[in-house]
């Protein structure tokens, strides 16, 4: 069965440094997509970066990396020069090819400090 | 920017009431999810629709629940008769097509059952 675990329930940063969020997850699929979300207090799912499992490169978008290491099934988040509007809960998530479902861990919450 | 539209963003209703959650995907996906999130827990996934039918769904998306894509542009959730514990956030979400794209969520609709 496929599972998420996000080990960090919650983290303090200071301001401009760079976090990694960490995730590992489990499946006997050799095909999925990992993702991350960011979710402010205000409640949305806002989508923020995506690898795929045969994806040779790591991916980045802006500020965000995802250092995938496949044969540990982890999909850590990096986040560089944080900043205060980094505030927020961030989940992994996964969707095996075959099924479609996307299940989610159970987030980090990221406080950003002044 | 396309994105998912949800209605209304906020709902109360008593308890034994149906409600009717409404999204607006984004035009060109055809995936389309729902999801809740009960406050301070994990996302949950319900159910998936693709090709008008129901794809996979979970043992939360009980008979009180349905789903349907009534025209070419909404879909919407309805939950027959609400109970207190159906007080969740609930996200829909969309993806445009197959293999691993990711899925783009809506701002969510909070429902309160009183």
């Amino acid at each position: 069965a496929q599972k998420i675990t996000q080990t960090q329930p919650g983290m303090f940063v200071q301001e401009k440094e760079a976090v990694t969020l960490d995730c590992t997850y489990d499946t006997s699929d050799p095909s999925y997509g990992l993702f991350w979300y960011k979710q402010p207090s205000s409640g949305e799912m806002i989508f923020l970066i995506y690898q795929g499992s045969y994806d040779q490169q790591n991916a980045t978008e802006g500020r965000y990396s995802l250092n995938f290491q496949k044969a540990r099934k982890s999909a850590n988040l990096v986040i560089s020069a944080s900043q205060l509007g980094d505030s927020a809960m961030y989940f992994c998530a996964m969707r095996q090819i075959r099924d479609d479902k996307i299940i989610f861990g159970k987030g980090t919450r990221l406080h950003i400090l002044p | 920017e396309p994105e998912v539209t949800q209605t209304p963003s906020h709902q109360v209703t008593q308890m034994g009431q149906e409600v009717i959650l409404r999204c607006v995907p984004i035009s060109n996906h055809l995936y389309f999810y729902w999801y809740r999130q009960i406050l301070g827990q994990k996302v949950e996934f319900l159910v998936s629709f693709y090709n008008n039918e129901i794809s996979e769904k979970s043992e939360i998306f009980d008979d009180q629940f349905s789903v349907e894509r009534p025209d070419g542009s909404n879909f919407t959730l309805k939950i027959r008769s609400t109970k207190l514990e159906d007080s969740a956030m609930y996200f829909c979400a969309s993806r445009k097509t197959g293999g691993n794209t990711e899925a783009f969520f809506g701002q969510g609709t909070r429902l309160t059952v009183v």
